[in-house]
Formats: structure tokens, sequence, C-alpha cells
């Protein structure tokens, strides 16, 4: 596999379910990221790690939890979830976290909470 | 407030004739601008680039242009295929942002190339 891979593609959780998010990156890149977009709305930057070192979490609610055992697997922890927190979550790497990176995105994760 | 605008929510263009997609921002302290590309089912992909340096970029078929005192982007597309039916998302940089990378993004112009 290359590129950034997601898994899984969609999801249906109950507001008391508790799920994973998964993202691996096969681009030998060191700096991984979690993206929320909801509809009509700008891509929200929610949780940056840099060689395995969370550096910036945008201030999004305790029931998203992000873990990064290693610089190619990334995952989101979800736990109490609201239906506003439907929308798509994007995976994203890059090589570095300065401005000539660009980022490399996975296919989304596609939420939806009931 | 959105530090990031796309005010074309979508475009319609013939196949061969230019697409011009516009983006304009607030933040002075952005510095570095991308365009990303996406098509359903996927996420972004990175198209091109420019440094507030600089006032056109060009790779190929698209060329980004700056205008940083009316602080203002577009992206042309020329000529336009039907492969280029897409959501094109403006984002920006800031320096000195701290260690992390932020970008922030506009809404996204849907762009429909017709035959």
């Amino acid at each position: 596999e290359t590129g950034v891979t997601q898994t899984p593609r969609h999801l249906v959780m109950g507001m008391t379910n508790k799920k994973s998010l998964k993202c691996e990156q096969h681009l030998g890149h060191n700096a991984m990221y979690w993206y929320k977009q909801s509809a009509k709305k700008p891509l929200e930057l929610m949780f940056v790690y840099s060689l395995e070192e969370r550096v910036e979490n945008n201030s999004v609610p305790s029931r998203f939890s992000p873990e990064c055992p290693n610089s190619s697997h990334l995952f989101l922890h979800l736990h109490t979830l609201q239906p506003e927190d439907s929308a798509l979550y994007l995976c994203a790497s890059s090589q570095g976290v300065d401005r000539g990176s660009p980022l490399h995105f996975g296919n989304g994760t596609r939420l939806t909470v009931t | 407030d959105q530090q990031v605008k796309q005010n074309s929510p979508s475009l319609s263009v013939q196949e061969g004739r230019i697409s011009i997609l516009n983006c304009d921002y607030t933040n002075s302290m952005f510095d570095y601008f991308l365009w990303y590309k996406k098509y359903p089912a996927e996420g972004p992909t990175f198209l091109i680039s420019i440094s507030s340096i600089k006032d056109k970029n060009e790779d190929g078929r698209f060329t980004v242009f700056l205008n940083k005192s009316a602080k203002h982007l577009s992206l042309h597309i020329v000529p336009s295929q039907p492969g280029d039916s897409a959501v094109y998302f403006c984002a920006a940089k800031a320096l000195n942002t701290g260690t992390a990378s932020k970008l922030t993004f506009g809404t996204g112009t849907r762009l429909q190339v017709t035959l």
C-alpha cells in the first residue's frame, strides 16, 4: 500500500459507543495530523503529531483522544460523541511541519453519530 | 471569523476554456499559500503553492497568482479538462506560528468542467 490509508471509510455510532479511527502512512513522513471537515465549513485542524509528540490540539473536546504510537500510525479514539460531531475525519502526513511541506491526505472516515 | 474565504461555492466552465478560482484572505501574517483539489470520496491532494515573495507560480496547466496588496489569490486552469471537475480548496500559512504546521483552509469551490 502507498500513501495515507484510513479505516474504516464509514462509521455509524451511537452517542454512548466507543470507537477508534485508524490512519497509516507509507510515505516515510515524520508528522501526522487529524482534520475535521463538516458540511459547508473549512477543514479544521484537530491534532498534530511530530516525531511522536503531540504539539498542538486546538482546544478539541476531550471526547476525541489521539494516539500516535509511531511515526507511521495515528489513531483517533472516540467516546460519548454528540450528533454535531458527525463529519468527515481526514488524516494527513507531511515531512516536517514547516511551510514547505505539503500535506498528504487519506480518503477520510465519514462518521455519523446517532 | 473566516480568515480564508472562497466566496464562490461553485463554478461551471466549458472544456478548453480557462477556469479561474478565487480566494481572499484577511490575515496579513499569511505568507505561504496552497491549493488542494478534492474528488468525491477521496482526500484532498496538493496541487500548487506560492510564497509571498512571488506573485506568480506556474505548473503546467495550473498557475497561481498572488496579489498581496489586495490579499487575493487566484488559481487559473487552462485549458480546462473534464478531469479537473473537483472541489478546490485554498489554504494559507503564517510565518512564525509556532512549532506546529497550521494551515487555514477556505470552504472550497466546486468546479464543473462541461463538454
